[in-house]
C-alpha cells in the first residue's frame, strides 16, 4: 500500500518563476493538506482540497493555488516566486471524518530551492 | 491567532536518559493534539490526544494532555541514538476540523 507520495523530491528555481508540485494520496484518503515547512520551523498550514475544491485555507498570499483531480491527487501551485519560498513543501493526506488514530499522513515533501 | 509553543527548542542528551518535552497552545475550538516524530522529511505520527488526564505509550514513549492547563507534554524514557529527530506537536483546531496549527518543533540530539 503506497502511502503518500510526491513529485519532485528537489526543485531549483528564480524568482519570478512559476512552480507546480505534485502529490498522491494514501490509497483510500480523500482529502490533501499542503503545508510549507522553512529551515528550523514548523510546518505551516497553506490549505486544504476535498471534493476538489479548497475547503480550508492558511494566510498564504494569492501566489498560492491548487487543484485536486476527481483521482484525489493534487497539485500546488505557486507564482512569481520569491527568495523567502524557499522551503521543504509537504503534502500530507487524510480521510474527512476518521475515527481512526491517525489525522495526517505526510508525504516526504518537495525541497524548493529559489535563487 | 492561533499559537502553538514548543520547549525547550533543542535538547541534548546522552543514551540512557530521559527527556520530557513540552508543548503548550492557544487556539479556538479545540479539537485534537498530535506528536510527530521528523527524522529527514516526512513527520511520522507518534500519538493522538484529544482527552485530558490520559495517558498514550507506545514503548519508551508517553504524552499526556491537560485541556485545562493548555498543554502536552511528551516523555522518552532510556533514550537511544534513533530518538534524535525533531518532535513535532500539532493541535487540531477551528470550525471545519484537520486543520492543523503546527508549534517549531524540539530538536532532540541523543548522544552514545
Amino acid at each position: 500500500d503506497a502511502g503518500v507520495t510526491q513529485s519532485p523530491t528537489h526543485l531549483i528555481k528564480t524568482r519570478g518563476q512559476q512552480v507546480t508540485l505534485r502529490c498522491s494520496p494514501k490509497s483510500g484518503h480523500d482529502t490533501v493538506s499542503w503545508y510549507q515547512q522553512a529551515l528550523g520551523q514548523g510546518p505551516q498550514f497553506i490549505f486544504q482540497y476535498y471534493e476538489e475544491e479548497e475547503r480550508q485555507r492558511g494566510n498564504f498570499p494569492d501566489r498560492f493555488s491548487g487543484h485536486q483531480f476527481p483521482n484525489y491527487s493534487s497539485e500546488l501551485n505557486v507564482n512569481a516566486l520569491l527568495l523567502g519560498d524557499s522551503a521543504l513543501y509537504l503534502c500530507a493526506s487524510s480521510l474527512l471524518g476518521s475515527p481512526t488514530n491517525e489525522k495526517l499522513f505526510f508525504g516526504s515533501g518537495t525541497q524548493l530551492s529559489v535563487l | 491567532e492561533d499559537k502553538v509553543v514548543q520547549s525547550p527548542l533543542s535538547l541534548v542528551v546522552h543514551e540512557g536518559d530521559t527527556v520530557t518535552l513540552n508543548c503548550s497552545y492557544e487556539v479556538t475550538n479545540f479539537r485534537s493534539l498530535l506528536w510527530y516524530k521528523q527524522e529527514k522529511k516526512a513527520p511520522t505520527f507518534l500519538f493522538m490526544l484529544t482527552s485530558s488526564g490520559i495517558e498514550k505509550k507506545s514503548g519508551r514513549l508517553s504524552s499526556i494532555l491537560d485541556k485545562k492547563e493548555l498543554f502536552s507534554i511528551l516523555n522518552i524514557t532510556a533514550t537511544q541514538t534513533g530518538d534524535s529527530a525533531v518532535y513535532l506537536c500539532a493541535v487540531e483546531a477551528g470550525s471545519y476540523g484537520q486543520n492543523f496549527v503546527f508549534g517549531p518543533g524540539t530538536r532532540l540530539s541523543v548522544l552514545p
